[in-house]
């Protein structure tokens, strides 16, 4: 079946800091790919997603490319702040459902 | 524009006891999902409701149960509760029931089992 696999975290940096937190997944299709991030004591929001191979989300400094050849949709962010301290999820869902498939989670923490 | 609303919001329940978890949509979607999600994991998919139908379901047992609302509004009934129900049960809407338009994800309720 479907799966979605993401580095472990947590990922600890510094402010100002490069941002990459890894995903596979595996899929029998062709999957749209998602991030979602998730503050303490509150739901998931969508960051961004890529619909098909080669394409680019971008959303808050945050960007990631569907790349089929080696199934991944790595996140990657220049530059983060404290405020970008969360977990982030990383998803897909198959062509034609919306059912979501998860990885674990990353957590990052940002300090000053 | 009120976005996903969830309730209530903190739930604790006995083992064997039934519970029913409650979800408003996102003004103008009309598919709602519900994904369990235990502490340190990824959400689960249970599953997904449109026209009043169930229209996929994860690798859930039949203890757990829903129903959507002529308002789209939907619940999430869990019946036989064990200690491994313990987790963050959330809602998610979308619109459109057959494309991948992202789902929108109410904070969620989380339910404790003692």
């Amino acid at each position: 079946g479907d799966s979605v696999t993401q580095m472990e975290g947590p990922v600890t940096l510094s402010e100002e800091a490069f941002l990459t937190i890894n995903c596979t997944y595996t899929a029998t299709g062709y999957p749209s790919l998602f991030w979602y991030v998730q503050y303490p004591g509150e739901g998931l929001q969508l960051l961004l997603k890529a619909t098909k191979a080669d394409d680019k989300g971008s959303n808050k400094g945050f960007e990631a490319t569907y790349r089929k050849e080696t199934t991944s949709f790595h996140l990657e962010k220049g530059s983060v702040q404290v405020s970008d301290s969360a977990v982030y999820f990383c998803a897909l869902s198959e062509e034609g459902f919306q059912k979501l498939v998860f990885g674990t989670g990353t957590r990052l923490l940002v300090s000053p | 524009d009120a976005g996903v609303t969830q309730s209530p919001t903190h739930l604790i329940k006995t083992r064997g006891q039934q519970v029913t978890l409650r979800c408003s949509p996102k003004s103008g979607h009309d598919t709602v999902s519900w994904y369990q999600q235990a502490l340190g994991q990824g959400p689960q998919f249970i599953f997904q409701y449109y026209e009043e139908e169930e229209r996929q379901r994860g690798n859930f047992p039949d203890r757990f149960s829903g129903h959507q609302f002529p308002n789209y509004s939907s619940e999430l009934n869990v019946n036989a509760l064990l200690l491994g129900d313990s987790a963050l049960y959330l809602c998610a809407s979308s619109s459109q029931g057959y494309s991948n338009q992202p789902q929108h994800f109410g904070d969620g309720t989380r339910l404790s089992i003692l």
